[in-house]
């Protein structure tokens, strides 16, 4: 099992340009979350789903869209990008229907100039 | 929104010394969950806890759910140099509807 993946690891964009950043897991688990870490403050969640077509926002959602068709994929979309939005963004999954005992990805470390 | 305090920020400590860390909480949570995270990587799930009063090992690491239900406590034994890193604590409340709350973390730091 290759577990949680995400691409790409880097990324740089200009402020307005929009971008998917992609998050795969092969564990078959239903629940699914993005969240961005910033410097010195905990993991904030952006949004979050249960199951395929199932989404719901989290503490920051403002500015991210997600989708969820299958039970493998949950894409986050940037619509137009900030410079408030540089940050370290992680996906993750667990087996549980909430954020139980969540399995991480590495991370997409991406930079709004 | 709901805040969890984590205590300490950084921790310097010997090999072979023995750490301890804490999170608090305003608010009552159900679950509390202790991560460790490397430079580079996402958190790794190290202790995970449901009920109040638990107390759960991992190895050196010893975690306990506080009888209050307002914190929670991680111990690591007999520290050695892999140990360093981020430690978080993340807890859900019956107000949290599916969203951990996170902690700001301590970061441990082992002297030469």
């Amino acid at each position: 099992n290759a577990g949680v993946t995400q691409t790409p690891k880097f990324q740089v964009l200009k402020t307005g340009q929009s971008m998917t950043l992609q998050c795969a897991q092969d564990m078959n688990h239903e629940y699914m979350s993005w969240y961005r870490q910033d410097p010195g403050m905990g993991l904030r969640l952006i949004h979050y789903s249960v199951g395929a077509g199932i989404t719901d926002q989290g503490e920051v959602p403002n500015g991210y869209n997600v989708s969820r068709s299958t039970t493998e994929d949950f894409p986050l979309r940037l619509l137009s990008a900030a410079p408030s939005q540089t940050s370290v963004y992680f996906c993750a999954s667990s087996a549980y229907l909430g954020p139980y005992e969540q399995y991480f990805g590495p991370g997409t470390r991406l930079t709004v100039t | 929104g709901q805040q969890l305090n984590q205590s300490p920020q950084s921790m310097f400590i010997q090999e072979g010394e023995d750490v301890s860390m804490n999170c608090t909480s305003s608010s009552i949570f159900n679950t509390w969950l202790w991560y460790k995270q490397d430079p580079g990587e996402g958190p790794v799930l190290l202790i995970a806890l449901y009920k109040a009063g638990e107390l759960t090992s991992n190895g050196r690491l010893t975690a306990q759910f506080g009888i209050t239900r307002k914190d929670s406590f991680l111990n690591i034994s007999a520290s050695i140099p892999s140990d360093v890193g981020i430690y978080f604590c993340a807890g859900l409340s019956m107000d949290s509807n599916y969203q951990l709350i996170w902690g700001a973390g301590t970061k441990l730091i082992i002297k030469p």
